[in-house]
């Protein structure tokens, strides 16, 4: 009864590739999220989506780009991967803006 | 935009004493925040959460207080025990949108036996 799940869990890559990682969520919240996670531990949003509006970190490169098949899906496309795109990537949801977001396993990212 | 300062940036307290992190926010929009606690190797857990119209709110041995003039808010946790040992993240945002969190820089907590 997996609530938000993640492919794949780990993502070896070299430089240059394009890549994609899934997430999906089977809780019926209308929200979705993707956050990096870097070295040091520091999460930050890339990106909030909802059915009314993309919301979109300023220093998100827009080599990446997410994108919603439907409501219980957000998938997260990387271009041109670069060495500093290395992090772990997580995927969130919640029901409405008032409610906690719960987060996927996430995507552990290495560019070689 | 919204900047959360998160200390201490390690914790370390005897197992069965009280631990508390602090936080402080800028944007006065912002009107919910929640705690998470990430394990090594795992995902930020929801553990406890606060909404601008209350000032503190308490499940079993967490806690947390918002003090919306000063722009702090804080996590205690009593009683310590080892499986709290983790790195705890609060985190804010405006609501009415779809704003993600904006997340403080984590708290690593060590309990000692």
């Amino acid at each position: 009864d997996t609530a938000v799940s993640q492919t794949p869990k780990y993502l070896v890559t070299q430089m240059g590739n394009d890549k994609s990682i899934k997430c999906e969520q089977n809780l019926g919240h209308d929200t979705m999220y993707w956050y990096k996670q870097d070295s040091k531990k520091f999460l930050k949003i890339m990106f909030s989506y909802n059915n009314k509006e993309l919301i979109i970190n300023e220093t998100v490169p827009n080599r990446f780009s997410p994108k919603s098949p439907d409501k219980a899906h957000l998938n997260l496309h990387i271009n041109s991967l670069e060495l500093g795109d290395s992090a772990v990537y997580f995927c969130a949801s919640s029901q409405g803006t008032w409610q906690g977001q719960y987060f996927g396993p996430g995507t552990r990212l290495t560019v070689l | 935009g919204e900047n959360v300062e998160q200390h201490p940036s390690t914790l370390s307290v005897q197992e069965g004493d009280s631990a508390v992190i602090k936080c402080t926010y800028s944007d006065s929009a912002s009107n919910y925040f929640p705690w998470y606690k990430q394990e090594l190797g795992k995902r930020p857990q929801l553990i406890i959460d606060i909404r601008s119209n209350v000032g503190e709110k308490k499940d079993q041995r967490i806690a947390v207080t918002l003090n919306k003039t000063a722009k702090h808010f804080s996590l205690h946790i009593t009683e310590t025990q080892p499986e709290d040992s983790a790195v705890y993240f609060c985190a804010a945002k405006p609501g009415g949108g779809a704003d993600g969190l904006t997340f403080g820089k984590g708290t690593h907590l060590i309990i000692q036996p």
